[in-house]
């Protein structure tokens, strides 16, 4: 069966960068994309960005450009997310999803990123 | 602030049948598939719609999805006390070159 388990919670302090991972099971890694989306506490749904896993092409939110990078190991059958200086704006849960066909049909668990001083 | 909206709230009686909203414009909703989330607090989002109408294996009849111009709605028929949750809707932006989310909406079963 399909899964996406990515990995713990996070503290960092202000500045720093944290990289999320998401390893993907029960399908064929190379098949499909993958979407991260993050919701700040209390807070609705953001769309961060997507990777063609396949390719690695990837496609960011305006919002998240030039602070954020998706990136993939097939071997791993894992995609990363990766956000550089961190602000406290930036404490949420992140979630990746797959997308197979047009639809996002499996979501990891969510981690928990804190960023705190 | 999101450029799909959203009510922020709605709320309906068991078997009751309820609409949910989104508006937006012609670079998102008027031009592209709608998604349709359910999200139980504490949990990830579920797909409940996608490709504007679609609904995924698993995902009961009672929900439904349907698109107008550069309006989209959400329709859960016959209430439960399980359909209790945040529902989001939505769309790629061709202007933003990005998928954009709703502001979510409350759902409560009184």
């Amino acid at each position: 069966q399909v899964q996406l388990v990515q990995s713990g919670a996070e503290v960092k302090k202000p500045g720093a960068s944290v990289k999320v991972s998401c390893k993907a099971s029960g399908y064929t890694f190379t098949s499909s994309a993958m979407h991260w989306v993050r919701q700040a506490p209390g807070q609705g749904l953001e769309w961060m960005g997507w990777i063609n896993v396949g390719d690695s092409n990837t496609k960011y939110s305006q919002k998240c450009q030039g602070r954020v990078t998706l990136t993939r190991d097939t071997s791993a059958s894992t995609v990363y997310m990766e956000l550089n200086s961190l602000r406290s704006e930036d404490t949420a849960v992140y979630y990746c999803a797959r997308e197979f066909n047009g639809l996002d049909d499996y979501w990891g668990q969510g981690t928990l990123v804190t960023v705190s001083s | 602030q999101s450029v799909l909206t959203q009510p922020p709230s709605a709320s309906g009686t068991p078997g009751q049948r309820v609409t949910i909203s989104c508006s937006g414009s012609s670079s998102n909703i008027g031009r592209n598939y709608v998604y349709w989330y359910q999200q139980v607090p504490g949990t990830a989002p579920k797909v409940l719609i996608y490709r504007s109408n679609q609904r995924p294996s698993g995902v009961p009849d009672r929900f439904a999805g349907s698109k107008s111009g550069t309006s989209a709605s959400l329709a859960i028929s016959g209430l439960r006390s399980e359909d209790e949750a945040d529902y989001y809707c939505a769309a790629w932006d061709d202007s933003l070159s990005g998928r954009l989310f709703g502001g979510g909406t409350k759902l409560t079963v009184l």
